[in-house]
């Protein structure tokens, strides 16, 4: 079966700086998506990234698919409070319907 | 993209009781999706639900602890029963979203914890 590994499992980051997260398939993918969870509340679509290469932003984030669509990473810049919380990344099992997710990484912004 | 409203928020159960968790969906979909995050993991899938058929479990998970209901497309009821500390956990629902890049709408969740 398929798995997605994310590191890391939490990072603690202060006000402003850059941070990367990490998320890397045991398979080949074919629609990578990166979700942030707030405490007590359900996922939010962040971004889906489906061709090798690609690279997507959306305000502080970005988030790349590497050629060989095996790894994914998300990366926010000049950090705030409001980006933290924990992100999933997220695809479709090759050749099933299942859904399947990262392990998680938990961000603290400390201001 | 679709929009859930999942329900309750959150609830405290005595153990060996049932709780029901329901989503609606602001639009007609074919398949729901229920997961479980326990603890300090990540999303499991429980179950696929599809309208008007039995819900097809993943391994680990059987009706009778997990029955759901599907009847109709806009609405999905989870029930988790004869509840132990073990079952404390999130419970959240899931439908796909609008199109390939929309990704999948998820509820806002239900946060369980037995006592």
């Amino acid at each position: 079966s398929q798995e997605l590994e994310q590191s890391p499992q939490s990072l603690i980051v202060q006000e402003g700086k850059n941070l990367t997260i990490n998320c890397t398939s045991s398979k080949t993918l074919y629609g990578l998506y990166w979700y942030k969870q707030k405490y007590g509340e359900g996922l939010i679509f962040l971004m889906m990234l489906q061709k090798g290469g690609e690279e997507k932003s959306h305000e502080k984030i970005t988030a790349k698919l590497d050629e060989k669509k095996q790894q994914s990473s998300l990366h926010i810049t000049a950090s705030q409070p409001s980006h933290a919380g924990i992100y999933l990344c997220g695809a479709a099992e090759s050749g099933t319907y299942k859904y399947i997710f990262g392990t998680g990484t938990r961000l603290k912004v400390l201001a | 993209s679709a929009v859930i409203s999942q329900k309750p928020s959150r609830d405290i159960c005595q153990r060996g009781t049932s709780l029901t968790i329901q989503c609606q969906v602001d639009s007609q979909v074919t398949m729901m999706f229920w997961y479980r995050q326990q603890p300090g993991q990540s999303l499991t899938l429980i179950a696929t639900a599809n309208q008007g058929s039995e819900a097809t479990y993943e391994s680990g998970f059987v009706i009778d602890k997990f029955p759901i209901s599907r009847p109709n497309l806009t609405f999905s009821t989870l029930t988790v029963s004869n509840l132990s500390p073990e079952d404390s956990s999130i419970y959240l629902c899931s439908v796909e979203g609008a199109g390939l890049g929309y990704g999948y709408t998820f509820g806002s969740g239900t946060r369980l914890t037995v006592v």
